[in-house]
């Protein structure tokens, strides 16, 4: 069964720092492309970055550009997000998703979800 | 970037009413498009890809059409687990979600 797993979120003060963790099982994590969504508190889904399964290519929404690093282990089945500068608006359930289809066009399998609230 | 836009972005309907959700792209995306339903407080599930593509599991009252920029998700017969968000999302360049379709009980 596929599993994906986050941690990491919490609260932080406007220009902190937080890193996020997604924990993958039931599948080979390293051929799978995987990506960040996240939907901030009665909103609509963005999508926020996505890593290739050898960790070579990486996208970033222009929100988060700059400020945010997409990271993988295949060693450990690990996904992560560190996220710096953090901004109000950044607050949300963030969401690790694996990338399904013939060319990683959807997402297939989603956690649970974190929550990250930037707040003083 | 990709604009994606979705119409109504609420509908009340009934158990057993059919429901057409339309979703369009600020430019042509090919069948570059995915169909998810979240409920409160999960995960959003994907219920359709490469916009008429069922994923495995996904009961047949959902069905996806469109190609370029005009898409539809249609659900058949409503069913009460079908009260939910639904959204779409185009993977031409990057990824975009539209902003969502609420259906709720009549």
């Amino acid at each position: 069964e596929v599993q994906l797993v986050e941690s990491g979120g919490g609260l932080v003060q406007p220009g902190g720092s937080l890193r996020l963790s997604c924990a993958a099982s039931g599948f080979t994590f390293s051929s799978y492309e995987m990506n960040w969504v996240r939907q901030a508190p009665g909103k609509g889904l963005e999508w926020v970055s996505y890593i290739s399964s050898s960790g070579s290519t990486i996208y970033y929404a222009d929100s988060v550009k700059g400020r945010f690093t997409i990271s993988r282990d295949n060693a450990k089945n690990s996904l992560y997000l560190q996220m710096n500068s953090l901004r109000a608006e950044d607050t949300a359930v963030y969401y690790c998703a694996r990338a399904g289809g013939a060319v990683a066009d959807n997402f297939d399998y989603w956690g649970q979800g974190t929550l990250v609230t930037v707040s003083s | 970037d990709i604009q994606m836009t979705q119409s109504p972005s609420s509908v009340s309907a009934s158990v057993g009413d059919r429901v057409t959700i339309t979703c369009r792209a600020s430019q042509g995306i090919s069948s570059w498009l995915a169909w998810y339903q979240q409920k409160p407080g999960k995960a959003p599930k994907l219920l359709i890809y490469a916009a008429s593509s069922l994923q495995s599991g996904v009961p047949s009252r959902f069905s996806g059409s469109g190609s370029g920029t005009d898409f539809t998700l249609t659900i058949s017969s409503l069913q009460p687990e079908d009260f939910a968000t639904y959204y779409c999302q185009q993977a031409n360049t990057k990824f975009t979600f539209g902003p969502g379709t609420k259906v709720d009980i009549k």
